[in-house]
């Protein structure tokens, strides 16, 4: 069956630090891999999401950047974090084009930055 | 573009009480629904979806009918349990463009 990691489950970093927060998906291959974020109290904004090795599409200009090494391997990283960056994020994987799959999450990461 | 819009929270109702949260969407075509149950600290989890209209998602007491026609998908369950509370987002998936979309979520807090 396929399962999701997603790491570290807290961080508390401080403003102008790096950031890198990695998501691996087992038991899948090709999948779509999203990034989201979600704010104290808000819903889900759609950060980035790659439908294959190295392809990366962002949906809002921001301070963070995505890459996929590898087909299973999903990273968020920020070179300067901001207080702005404080939130819960939470990786999941997708069936790709053609199939209207549901989503699959990893328990989030909660970035605190102070 | 595709998008969500759903029931705004936070919903308090005491136990045993009747839930509707209200669902809409927007797309081109025919998306997959889904609404996703979110606990306190912890990733979303899926709780029911419905892949084509007329069809009825159904888990753990909670249902949600996928209504064409006025582009709705509420979510409703007969009685509600202290266990029930978490925040509930509404989504959709669209194979043409990979898209996963999902509602502001709404917090539901049930009282015993």
């Amino acid at each position: 069956s396929q399962t999701i990691h997603q790491w570290p489950a807290t961080l508390v970093q401080p403003v102008g630090s790096p950031l890198s927060l990695e998501c691996t998906v087992e038991g899948t291959s090709n999948p779509n891999l999203y990034w989201y974020r979600q704010a104290a109290g808000r819903g889900l904004q759609l950060l980035f999401y790659s439908v294959g090795i190295g392809q990366i599409s962002s949906e809002v200009p921001q301070n963070l950047s995505a890459s996929r090494p590898q087909d299973r391997q999903f990273i968020l990283s920020s070179k300067k974090l901001l207080l702005s960056d404080s939130g819960f994020y939470l990786c999941a994987w997708g069936g790709g084009t053609g199939t209207n799959t549901e989503a699959f999450f990893g328990q989030g990461t909660r970035l605190t930055v102070v | 573009g595709n998008s969500v819009t759903q029931m705004e929270g936070p919903v308090t109702l005491s136990e045993e009480a009747f839930l509707t949260i209200n669902c809409t969407y927007t797309a081109t075509g025919y998306p997959s629904l889904f609404w996703y149950v979110q606990y306190p600290g912890e990733g979303l989890q899926l709780l029911l979806k419905a892949t084509k209209a007329d069809d009825k998602g159904s888990n753990k007491g909670f249902e949600a009918t996928y209504r064409k026609e006025t582009t709705s998908f509420h979510l409703e369950k007969g009685s509600v349990q202290v266990s029930d509370s978490a925040v509930y987002f509404c989504a959709l998936t669209h194979w043409t463009n990979n898209d996963m979309r999902f509602g502001a979520g709404t917090r539901l807090t049930v009282k015993p």
